[in-house]
């Protein structure tokens, strides 16, 4: 059963810690996103990689956050140092390009709670 | 999304049909799509549309494709309790790329 993972599934930290966020693709997949959900804001998309490449990092805020994929079976996405403003659920999806509709597969996500 | 558009909520009643409406902006978008969040989840797609079709079922699913209008909808038929999820309209803009733009999601909630 092929299926996006992501850990932790909760984090709870303090202002100014560092988080670190890990995803592991679906085997043969070659495209991963990140994207953030709040209340506020809905699914916004962070970055995307394909082939391990970063295609788009628009959405994320440079300062503090970098998004890397460190081998085709992983993908991170670390905020340094966090602040309150980056509580959200955070979620990974990984896909295939070129594939006929493109579908992205989810993970179920990490919850980030920073105090 | 600012691209794509729903209404953030709809609550139906248990039997009936629900129908969730999305508008965007690009006319050459290539495949729309409707994807379902179920409380705790990720998201996970439900069903989609090739450009060059106005309509199609799958079971109590009927997606609309309106281009001249750029409006999408969802219709699900005889809608129940599991039915309640956050639904997201998608498009694919660029045939060359991988991303897909999403709405903000319509929270559906189905009333006894």
């Amino acid at each position: 059963d092929a299926r996006v993972t992501q850990t932790p599934r909760h984090k709870v930290t303090e202002m100014g810690q560092e988080v670190t966020m890990r995803c592991q693709p679906i085997l043969g997949h070659n495209t991963v996103f990140w994207y953030r959900q709040t209340m506020m804001q809905g699914l916004e998309l962070l970055a995307y990689f394909r082939n391990r490449a970063p295609l788009d990092d628009s959405g994320m805020p440079k300062d503090r956050f970098s998004a890397e994929m460190p081998d085709a079976t992983l993908a991170t996405l670390k905020i340094q140092p966090s602040e309150p403003r980056d509580s959200a659920v955070y979620f990974c999806a990984s896909g295939l390009a070129g594939a006929n509709y493109n579908e992205q597969f989810f993970g179920p996500g990490t919850r980030l709670t920073v105090l | 999304g600012e691209d794509v558009e729903q209404s953030l909520f709809l609550s139906v009643r248990e039997g009936d049909s629900s129908v969730i409406n999305c508008t965007y902006t690009d006319s050459s978008s290539t495949y729309l799509y409707w994807y379902k969040q179920e409380p705790g989840a990720g998201l996970q797609l439900l069903t989609y549309i090739f450009s060059n079709m106005d309509m199609k079922q799958d079971q109590r699913l009927t997606v609309l494709l309106n281009k001249k209008d750029k409006h999408l909808s969802l219709r699900i038929a005889d809608t129940q309790t599991g039915d309640s999820a956050i639904y997201f309209c998608a498009e694919k803009k660029d045939s060359s790329a991988s991303k897909i733009i999403f709405g903000s999601g319509t929270r559906l909630s189905i009333r006894p």
